[in-house]
Parts: C-alpha cells; sequence; structure tokens
C-alpha cells in the first residue's frame, strides 16, 4: 500500500493567514492525489482533485499543486468557515490510502 | 442534488455480523459513470477505505479486511449494502458510503459525494 504522510499534523492561524499543508506518498503517484475538508461530527468534502483540479463549488482560495511524492494544499486567505481537518489521498493504485490529517485551528 | 443515507444497527457485538445499507437518491447506482464505497473512521482517528463496487458486480476491496468484508448492489432499490463478519472493538467507527467519480476519467478515482456517516459500536 502507498503510505500517505502529511504535515504538520495541525496548524494554528488567523483569519487571512495563508495556510500551506503539505502531503508526502511513499512511492510515486503521478497526479493522482485529492484533498477533502472535514469538519467535526461531518462527512469529508473533495476540494481538490488530481492534485490541482478545483472541485465544483470550491471556493478559489483552495488551491492544490505537486506531481509525484509530494503535494501541497493551500488556502490564501484563511475563513472562519475554513478551520477543520485536512486530508490528502492518493488514487494511483488500490487501494486507495488517506492521509494521517492536518488540523486547521486558531 | 446526490444524496447518500447510511442505515445500520448503532451497537453491533463481537463476533456479530454487522450490514449496512446506503440508499442513493439523485443517481443511479446503474451508471456506468460511478462507482460505490464504503470508508470508515475510527473515532478520533483517519479515514480507512473499506470496498467498492461498479454497477456491473465488479467489486475491489482493502486487502486487510478483504476476508470479512462483501459489498453488493441492489439497483431494484438504488442502493447498496455493506457486510461486515466476526466484528471486533477494532471496528468500532464511524462508517461512510460514498460514490466514486472518476474511475474512466484518467485523472484517478475521487469520492465525491458522502452520506452522514453512521456510528457502529463493537459492544458486549
Amino acid at each position: 500500500d502507498i503510505q500517505m504522510t502529511q504535515s504538520p499534523s495541525s496548524v494554528s492561524a488567523s483569519v487571512g493567514d495563508r495556510v500551506t499543508i503539505s502531503c508526502r506518498a511513499s512511492r510515486d503517484t503521478s497526479k493522482y492525489l485529492n484533498w477533502y475538508q472535514q469538519k467535526p461530527g461531518k462527512a469529508p468534502k473533495l476540494l481538490i482533485f488530481a492534485a490541482s483540479s478545483l472541485q465544483s463549488g470550491v471556493p478559489s482560495r483552495f488551491s492544490g499543486r505537486g506531481s509525484g511524492t509530494d503535494f501541497t494544499l493551500t488556502i490564501s486567505s484563511l475563513q472562519p468557515e475554513d478551520y477543520a481537518t485536512y486530508y490528502c489521498q492518493q488514487s494511483y493504485i488500490t487501494p486507495p490510502t488517506f492521509g494521517g490529517g492536518t488540523r486547521v485551528e486558531i | 442534488q446526490v444524496q447518500l443515507q447510511e442505515s445500520g444497527p448503532r451497537v453491533v457485538k463481537p463476533s456479530e455480523t454487522l450490514s449496512l445499507t446506503c440508499a442513493v437518491s439523485g443517481a443511479s447506482v446503474s451508471s456506468a459513470t460511478h462507482y460505490w464505497s464504503w470508508i470508515r473512521q475510527p473515532p478520533g482517528k483517519g479515514l480507512e477505505w473499506i470496498a467498492y463496487m461498479s454497477h456491473s458486480g465488479s467489486a475491489k476491496y482493502n486487502a486487510s479486511l478483504k476476508s470479512r468484508v462483501t459489498i453488493s448492489i441492489d439497483k431494484s432499490k438504488n442502493q447498496f449494502t455493506l457486510t461486515f463478519n466476526s466484528m471486533t472493538a477494532a471496528d468500532t467507527a464511524v462508517y461512510y458510503c460514498a460514490r466514486v467519480d472518476g474511475a474512466h476519467s484518467g485523472l484517478g478515482i475521487k469520492f465525491d459525494y458522502w452520506g452522514q456517516g453512521t456510528l457502529v459500536s463493537v459492544s458486549s
């Protein structure tokens, strides 16, 4: 299985800050990398697919970059509704695997 | 609007079998475009993919769970089911059903619609 490692595990930030989360795969996943946002008690929500494509309806302050083994999710200007846990997920090979999550908090 | 809704028991006893159903509205489980999946999340922990199935009945399982898991589709009811046997305390988790998009896109699969999740506790 491909192991996905996210860093940091948590980050403290203020409204308006630029926040960047990293995700590293244990082997090459090309651009088969998705990002999800999960709020407490809720299901994950797809934000970014194929490393950099914005899912329909997701605000443009979210962006993704990377290929191979190293990927980033950036929130350009943090909004109050963005406080959540973010997960990366590779879909290069089965089983699809998720990172351990990064909590964005005040 | 696509909606998924899990249903099933909230508590199962150790060694028993769990059966969860996901009712789909706004989309068809008979669609050749999408697959249908189960994912779980132990309390306070990360996400683990369990299995997915296509409209034709072709299924993929997480190898670590494969011996205990079966996924099936009921086209007449537009729903799909997870059966998980020999449950233990380690299987206590929120179980999510989700739609899989992109299986034929060349961009990799993604879970684009999710149910709200159902917490299943394994306890005697």
